[in-house]
């Protein structure tokens, strides 16, 4: 079974400032779909990047970016110039590919605190 | 012209009454879930349903029974609640297959149960 992990309970940022959210994933199979959600105090989840495993180029959208190393299985979020209102819990998530997988998979998330 | 709409966003009830959580998506997609948020943040799949048909039932209560009247709605019917349901439940919309264009999920607003 596929397993997404989020090491960092709670980070912090200086507004400005470049942050980098970790999460790491186990899984078989060689095709899949990794994603970050962000879920700010509203509770609404928000879709922040995603990225395809057959791709070998980094997701970018604005300021945010990842950092997909497959044989590592490692998926990171950087958020650079960050702003107070990226403050949020951010989620990874897994998803398979194959018809028979009907779910995302997510990790514990992250706080992510900004400081002015 | 809202993706996901979940009713109501805030529940509050006694214990041992029934509810009912309605959800409907504007998407045109053929699988949905609803997921529980519990008070440490962590987001784990209940339900899945594709085109009207439960594919996934992760070992939930079956106090805890959804209905899929159409492939655009998901509700989700909770018997006899208890303290330790309080929670956010949230209902979510994907395509089916995940190699067309929008891979990821698309959230409701999430129902914040509070049982008393």
């Amino acid at each position: 079974a596929q397993t997404v992990t989020q090491s960092q309970p709670e980070m912090s940022v200086q507004e400005a400032e470049t942050v980098t959210l970790s999460c790491t994933y186990d899984t078989s199979e060689s095709d899949y779909y990794l994603f970050w959600y962000k879920q700010p105090p509203s509770r609404q989840m928000i879709l922040v990047i995603r990225q395809e495993a057959y791709k070998q180029q980094n997701a970018t959208e604005n300021r945010f970016s990842v950092n997909f190393q497959k044989a590592a299985k490692s998926f990171s979020l950087k958020i650079s110039d960050s702003q107070l209102g990226d403050a949020a819990m951010y989620f990874c998530a897994y998803r398979s590919p194959t018809s028979g997988t009907y779910k995302y998979i997510f990790g514990t998330g992250t706080r992510l605190k900004v400081l002015a | 012209d809202t993706a996901v709409s979940q009713t109501p966003k805030y529940l509050v009830t006694q214990m041992g009454n029934d509810k009912s959580i309605k959800c409907e998506q504007n998407l045109g997609h053929d699988t949905m879930y609803w997921y529980k948020q519990d008070s440490k943040k962590f987001l784990k799949i209940m339900f899945s349903y594709n085109n009207k048909e439960l594919i996934i039932n992760e070992t939930v209560p079956n106090r805890f029974s959804p209905k899929s009247p159409d492939k655009a709605h998901l509700n989700l019917h909770i018997n006899s609640l208890e303290l330790g349901d309080s929670a956010v439940y949230f209902c979510a919309s994907s395509p089916f297959w995940a190699r067309e264009k929008n891979t990821e999920a698309f959230f409701g607003q999430g129902t914040r149960l509070t049982v008393v």
